[in-house]
């Protein structure tokens, strides 16, 4: 079955770069019909779509994050690698990695790791 | 970007009624080449990630219990709940995958009256 797991540090400081890892089993990121994506909630707020990768490397971000948004894949390691530069007391929130595909949007997800934002 | 609006943000509904949540996007997300909609719901409970309920507009994801239904196509959509039970106390959100950036609605809160 589909899995995804979210690592990464809980607490950064602002103006520091985020970089979060995606563990994913139970696919192949390697074809362009699947992607793994990356989605935050601050708390008590409503979802974000940040960014998200096709298997063929297609990679699409948030308009108004893509200057500090960088997404990346390991196929060897079945891994999704995503970074926020120049992060913000604001950037404080769960981040979610997610299956998806271009019928089912995003249909997998993972429990989500909670980072703070404070210096 | 396009936007999702949902209505209304709090529902409180009587367990065994019907519960109507609805989502207009700023603009159309039929494609059609396929005439799909290309539109999301979600249901997300406290302390968990979203669950994908619907796809399509109306394709109900599997294992999704047939109490919960989408409707509507271009800019208007329904999610119903029929028959509300307990255990559908969740805050629900519209996502539309039409155009990147994918959007989500700001959520609605469904409570048991």
């Amino acid at each position: 079955q589909i899995t995804l797991k979210e690592s990464g540090p809980t607490l950064v400081k602002p103006t520091q770069t985020l970089t979060l890892t995606c563990t994913f089993s139970g696919f192949s990121l390697n074809t362009s019909e699947v992607g793994v994506g990356w989605i935050r909630q601050p708390p008590g707020k409503a979802l974000e779509w940040l960014a998200f990768i096709w298997g063929d490397d297609d990679q699409r971000y948030s308009s108004s994050l893509r200057n500090r948004l960088t997404i990346t894949k390991d196929t060897s390691k079945n891994q999704v690698v995503f970074t926020m530069t120049n992060i913000d007391p604001v950037d404080t929130g769960t981040y979610y990695c997610a299956h998806g595909t271009a019928s089912a949007s995003l249909d997998y997800w993972g429990q989500g790791t909670l980072v703070t934002v404070s210096s | 970007d396009i936007v999702m609006t949902q209505s209304p943000d709090f529902l409180a509904v009587s367990l065994g009624a019907r519960a109507t949540i609805n989502c207009k996007s700023s603009q159309s997300v039929l494609y059609s080449s396929n005439n799909k909609n290309y539109l999301a719901w979600y249901q997300q409970k406290p302390g968990q990630p979203p669950k994908l309920l619907i796809y399509w507009a109306s394709t109900r994801e599997s294992g999704v219990p047939d109490r919960f239904s989408g409707s509507g196509s271009g800019t208007d959509f329904t999610l119903t709940i029929s028959n509300l039970q307990a255990e559908d106390v969740a805050v629900y959100y519209c996502q539309q995958y039409f155009n990147t950036p994918d959007t989500f609605g700001q959520g609605t809160k469904l409570e048991i009256k």
